[in-house]
């Protein structure tokens, strides 16, 4: 069974620029969470989506993150216009039916480098 | 709130020695999840364990074991006899029932085994 894929692996961009994250979960996994690590620090949780819906998206930093999930299936995480603190490595994570008590698999994350 | 303290910031061993990586979490709340993630060198976590906060048993998985301890709101991690492939950062989480799922790590330790 496939797990967690992320694309890209690495992204490079200019302050101002707009990138966008794609994650997909392993298949019929319901919840699908974003995480980020930034330099050194913890890593943070970002959003929960279940199936097709947010469920909590308390951890956005602010508006210029936008996420969607479309059909409940993957994910993309869209930064517009993205600044020099938004440089880190974006988590991807799925689990199956229960938030709570299902594991959480992640992917191998997103590097951002915003110059 | 909740909270996941991961003390050591780096440890380096000789291969063959043991080594205990240290994690306290806080949580007002008496359901929770704790979790050992692990982040090889090729960027990816891995989950490793997963332990309930009505399961206080150590567990043992071959040169692996954990101790959770209630009293002192502790999830440490021993490794027996380690390797040079042991070299990773090590995440410890928390995720509380009152909180969908999320998860809370702590900083991080990154163990470095030297041959």
């Amino acid at each position: 069974e496939a797990g967690v894929t992320q694309f890209p692996s690495h992204s490079v961009i200019e302050k101002g620029q707009t990138v966008t994250l794609r994650c997909d979960p392993i298949s019929g996994h319901d919840n699908l969470y974003w995480y980020r690590r930034v330099m050194g620090k913890e890593i943070k949780f970002l959003l929960h989506f279940v199936k097709e819906s947010k469920q909590d998206e308390s951890g956005m930093p602010n508006n210029r993150f936008l996420a969607e999930r479309t059909g409940g299936t993957y994910s993309t995480l869209k930064v517009q216009p993205a600044e020099l603190e938004d440089s880190g490595v974006y988590f991807c994570a799925s689990s199956q039916v229960n938030a709570f008590t299902d594991t959480q698999y992640f992917g191998p994350g997103t590097r951002l480098t915003v110059l | 709130a909740q909270k996941v303290t991961q003390a050591q910031t780096e440890i380096s061993v000789v291969e063959k020695e043991d080594v205990t990586l240290d994690c306290v979490y806080e949580t007002r709340d008496t359901t929770y999840y704790l979790f050992w993630y692990k982040q090889p060198p090729s960027g990816e976590l891995v989950f490793l364990i997963r332990r309930n906060s009505f399961d206080e048993q150590n567990e043992i998985s071959g040169r692996y074991s954990w101790n959770f301890q209630k009293s002192t709101s502790s999830f440490n991690f021993t490794i027996t006899a380690s390797q040079v492939v042991d070299s990773a950062v090590y995440f410890c989480a928390l995720s509380a029932y009152n909180q969908g799922g999320k998860l809370i790590f702590g900083q991080g330790t990154e163990l470095s085994v030297k041959p």
